[in-house]
């Protein structure tokens, strides 16, 4: 079936520095690929997303890009805050199918 | 705000009783899931409605969970006889007819003690 690996956290970094955290995916087909963010005690909020190839998501200094020659779409910020400290869940959607999501990996930025 | 919203917020309740959670999405949402999510991990599929219609269940949703969707507007999920194992997060999600993006409430806690 579906499946989604991410990068196990935690991952610290301090304020302003480069964030990656990998994801790669397994799918028939073409799904579309999606960033979530969730911030303590909260639900889930959708940070990004991509629907085909190539595609860049971006939103709120984040980016993403739908490789599928390598089935990844690692999130990346060029400037992380402390206010970004979260866990970010990658997830697909395979045409109608339920949203696989993956483990989860907590960011922790320090001042 | 997602337009998503979920009752109660917290449940806690003792080993072998009954809970329902319900779930309120915005109308647009003819697609409703249910998630449960335990500490640590991503949220794991437990079942969806198109409307009123279940069309999907995961094998984690044992006999002792049930939901509904009667109307195909809000929805329940019943949890007969708790265990400390059903002690999660569960979250509702909503998917619109336009686009391919469900979005969340903000959860119901159950914890079992």
């Amino acid at each position: 079936g579906d499946s989604v690996t991410q990068m196990e956290g935690p991952v610290t970094l301090s304020e302003e520095a480069f964030l990656t955290i990998n994801c790669t995916y397994t799918a028939t087909g073409y799904p579309s690929l999606f960033w979530y963010v969730q911030y303590p005690g909260e639900g889930l909020q959708l940070l990004l997303k991509a629907t085909k190839a190539d595609d860049k998501g971006s939103n709120k200094g984040f980016e993403a890009t739908y490789r599928k020659e390598t089935t990844s779409f690692h999130l990346e910020k060029g400037s992380v805050q402390v206010s970004d400290s979260a866990v970010y869940f990658c997830a697909l959607d395979n045409y109608g199918q339920n949203f696989v999501f993956g483990p989860g990996t907590r960011l922790s930025v320090l001042p | 705000d997602t337009g998503v919203s979920q009752d109660p917020r917290h449940k806690i309740t003792k080993r072998g009783q009954n809970v329902t959670f319900r779930c309120d999405p915005i109308s647009e949402h003819n697609r409703l899931y249910w998630y449960r999510q335990t500490l640590g991990q991503g949220p794991e599929f437990l079942t969806y409605f198109q409307n009123e219609a279940q069309l999907e269940k995961s094998r984690l949703l044992s006999d002792r969970f049930s939901a509904e969707r009667p109307k195909g507007s809000f929805s329940t999920l019943e949890i007969q006889r708790t265990e400390q194992g059903d002690s999660a997060m569960y979250l509702c999600a909503g998917h619109g007819t336009l686009g391919n993006t469900i979005y969340f409430g903000e959860g119901s806690w159950l914890t079992v003690v």
